[in-house]
């Protein structure tokens, strides 16, 4: 069974919209971290923002903030004021305190539009 | 401060080659791993290390091999190339096996003829 499920293969903003992309995850363990990272054309992997499954808050760094909703087992990617340069890949991964193994969704391409 | 290095950028092998893609960090982070990249796929793990002398296998293992006799480096070993193992390879690193935050090689694309 797949454990983390990006639902979006693509997606297509305006600029200055913001984005929300969506990420669900399956585990047992209650405790996990879940990431995201963007992949731009240029192929790097870049790490956006972490979500602790303790954390009390929803994480956030510059416009980047993690809707996570642990009922639903459910990590979204928000992004506001979208920018051209957000034009990428995005990736939503898990790591399981009881497991070393990081492992990732399948990815969204998000298609920023002028 | 390199961070984590790949060698070689691209490669092309035929099948049945052998060869060895190399991953060093000089963040002296105690883990290390591998991913390949497929279209459609996502990253899936290949293999992984928790420390120097230590190492797992990921969703993905067959036909890599791994080993880690020091904290920097990190090699992938494919032993006789397939088709299938046309992809790119991403190397990684992090602190610890408890860090957050993981550190990505530039990556390596393969192409096996």
């Amino acid at each position: 069974a797949q454990k983390i499920t990006q639902t979006q293969p693509g997606m297509f903003v305006q600029e200055k919209e913001a984005v929300t992309l969506d990420c669900t995850y399956d585990t047992s363990d209650p405790s996990y971290g879940l990431f995201w990272y963007k992949q731009p054309s240029s192929g790097e992997m870049i790490f956006l923002i972490y979500q602790g499954s303790y954390d009390q808050q929803n994480a956030t760094e510059g416009r980047y903030s993690l809707n996570f909703q642990k009922a639903r087992k459910s990590a979204n990617l928000v992004i506001s004021a979208s920018q051209l340069g957000d034009s990428a890949m995005y990736f939503c991964a898990m790591r399981e305190l009881r497991d070393d193994k990081i492992i990732f969704g399948k990815g969204t391409r998000l298609h920023i539009l002028p | 401060n390199a961070g984590v290095t790949q060698t070689p950028k691209f490669q092309v092998l035929k099948t049945g080659q052998s060869m060895t893609l190399q991953c060093a960090q000089d963040m002296n982070h105690e883990y290390m791993s591998w991913y390949r990249q497929d279209p459609g796929m996502g990253l899936r793990l290949i293999h992984y290390s928790v420390g120097a002398g230590i190492t797992d296998q990921g969703e993905v293992p067959n036909g890599y091999n791994v080993s880690r006799s020091t904290t920097e480096d990190f090699p992938l070993r494919l032993l006789s190339a397939a088709p299938s193992q046309t992809s790119v390879y991403f190397c990684a690193s992090k602190p610890a096996r408890w860090a957050d935050t993981q550190y990505f090689g530039p990556g390596t694309r393969l192409t096996v003829l």
